[in-house]
């Protein structure tokens, strides 16, 4: 079946720093998406990309799509600690459901 | 008010036990979820619905079940608790395949 993995499964930073969070599919997504979800929270969804090659950008947050739209990331430009939290990448295939990936919790140090 | 509302927000329960976790939503979506959150796991789907009449199961759907009573209200039973159960579950909704999901304020169980 359709594995979702993401990478790392923790990073520690410095406030200020840039983060990034890796997304892998085992196979060829129709789309992907990205949520996150604070410490004692549920994930609240980011963004949805759809076409090969997209990037979009939130504020500090650019989120890519891989050429071959098997492959995601998430990058965080100067870290805040308002940033803390586990980040999600949500893939999904033709005729398939939304898996998710194992998540990267990020924390910020002041 | 939330628009995905699990009740209860926690619950202690002992092996053998059979317990129900409730999920509501006003959010008019045909499509709800539960999800079950290990660390380190990610979020894994036990159970998923896409109207009243459907029930589909999910990856890890072994030792659960569920009932979809209306287009808003989809509730997870575990028959019989088992300590491995002890999680964070989330119920979430959708609109249709491919838009986001909106998940609930989570139901942490401990199993004991």
């Amino acid at each position: 079946g359709q594995q979702v993995m993401q990478i790392p499964q923790y990073q520690h930073v410095q406030e200020g720093e840039d983060f990034t969070t890796y997304c892998n599919s085992s196979t060829t997504l129709s789309n992907i998406q990205w949520y996150k979800q604070r410490p004692g929270g549920h994930p609240v969804f980011l963004i949805q990309l759809v076409k090969s090659g997209e990037v979009k950008k939130q504020k500090r947050l650019t989120f890519q799509f891989g050429e071959a739209k098997k492959n995601s990331s998430l990058h965080i430009t100067a870290t805040q600690t308002t940033d803390v939290g586990t980040y999600f990448c949500a893939g999904k295939a033709s005729g398939s459901r939304l898996t998710f990936g194992e998540g990267t919790q990020l924390t910020v140090n002041p | 008010d939330a628009d995905v509302t699990q009740t209860p927000r926690n619950r202690i329960t002992k092996t053998g036990k059979r317990i129900m976790l409730e999920c509501s939503q006003t959010k008019g979506h045909d499509r709800m979820y539960w999800y079950r959150q290990d660390p380190g796991l990610g979020l894994r789907l036990i159970y998923y619905s896409f109207d009243v009449k459907d029930i589909n199961k999910g990856e890890i759907s072994d030792g659960y079940s569920v009932s979809r009573q209306a287009q808003a209200k989809f509730s997870l039973s575990l028959e019989s608790a088992i300590p491995n159960q002890t999680a964070l579950y989330f119920c979430a909704t959708s609109l249709g395949g491919n838009t986001e999901a909106f998940f609930g304020q989570g139901t942490r169980l401990t199993v004991v």
